[in-house]
């Protein structure tokens, strides 16, 4: 299994831009999570989604749209980009409601927006 | 919202066992204790869980205090592959029954050689 996988790994955006963060899993998993990383700082949640055609704000949504059309994947859009936006995004993923299950997490998009 | 707290960085050496603490005196009869690892330039890794009892697994072990206000994750010997941020998470429920991972600052932890 390849996991959760996140594509692209570097971008660089100019500002008013816009771009899709892609997301996929092949674990059939439920729940998908955007998380974005700022320098030395810990996660923090963007967008979740408990299944295909649903999706709620987590602790900083704006700036940020998600849709989730099948169970595997979960892409983040940015519509205008900022340089508010320069992070690393992490797109994670977790079987189902039971709470002893793990999250797995892509490896990251590094986004600078100049 | 339930919250840990660990210190903010802590340094080891390699070989040698190494306890990292943390606190959550909120934490409510149904949280799972998660912890997680990040390291350098790759997302978090899960490291262990546990609700009530010790628990260990190839990466570490978690002691988990009696009346669940603490716990510790310990590595029994360290390597420099060892050296990441560690996060202690509690397991909740948000909206519409999704679980919550909510990450901290996490420790810094260093390995020397």
């Amino acid at each position: 299994n390849a996991g959760v996988t996140q594509t692209p790994k570097f971008r660089i955006l100019k500002i008013g831009q816009s771009m899709t963060l892609q997301c996929t899993q092949d674990m059939n998993h439920n729940y998908m999570y955007w998380y974005r990383q700022d320098p030395g700082m810990g996660l923090k949640l963007i967008y979740y989604s408990v299944g295909a055609g649903i999706t709620d704000k987590g602790e900083v949504p704006n700036g940020y749209n998600v849709s989730r059309s099948t169970t595997e994947d979960f892409p983040l859009r940015l519509e205008l980009a900022a340089p508010s936006q320069t992070s690393v995004y992490f797109c994670a993923s977790i079987a189902g409601r039971e709470m002893n299950t793990e999250a797995f997490f892509g490896q990251g998009t590094r986004l600078t927006v100049v | 919202d339930a919250k840990t707290t660990q210190p903010n960085s802590m340094e080891s050496n390699e070989e040698e066992p190494v306890h990292l603490p943390c606190n959550h005196s909120t934490i409510s009869g149904t949280d799972y204790i998660h912890w997680y690892r990040q390291l350098p330039s790759q997302g978090p890794e899960y490291v262990i869980h546990g609700l009530t009892s010790n628990v260990n697994n190839r990466m570490a072990s978690l002691a988990i205090a009696e009346d669940r206000k603490s716990s510790t994750l310990i590595l029994h010997r360290a390597t420099l592959r060892d050296a990441a941020v560690y996060y202690c998470i509690l397991r909740d429920v948000w909206g519409q029954g999704a679980q919550k991972l909510v990450f901290g600052q996490g420790t810094r932890l260093t390995i020397n050689p």
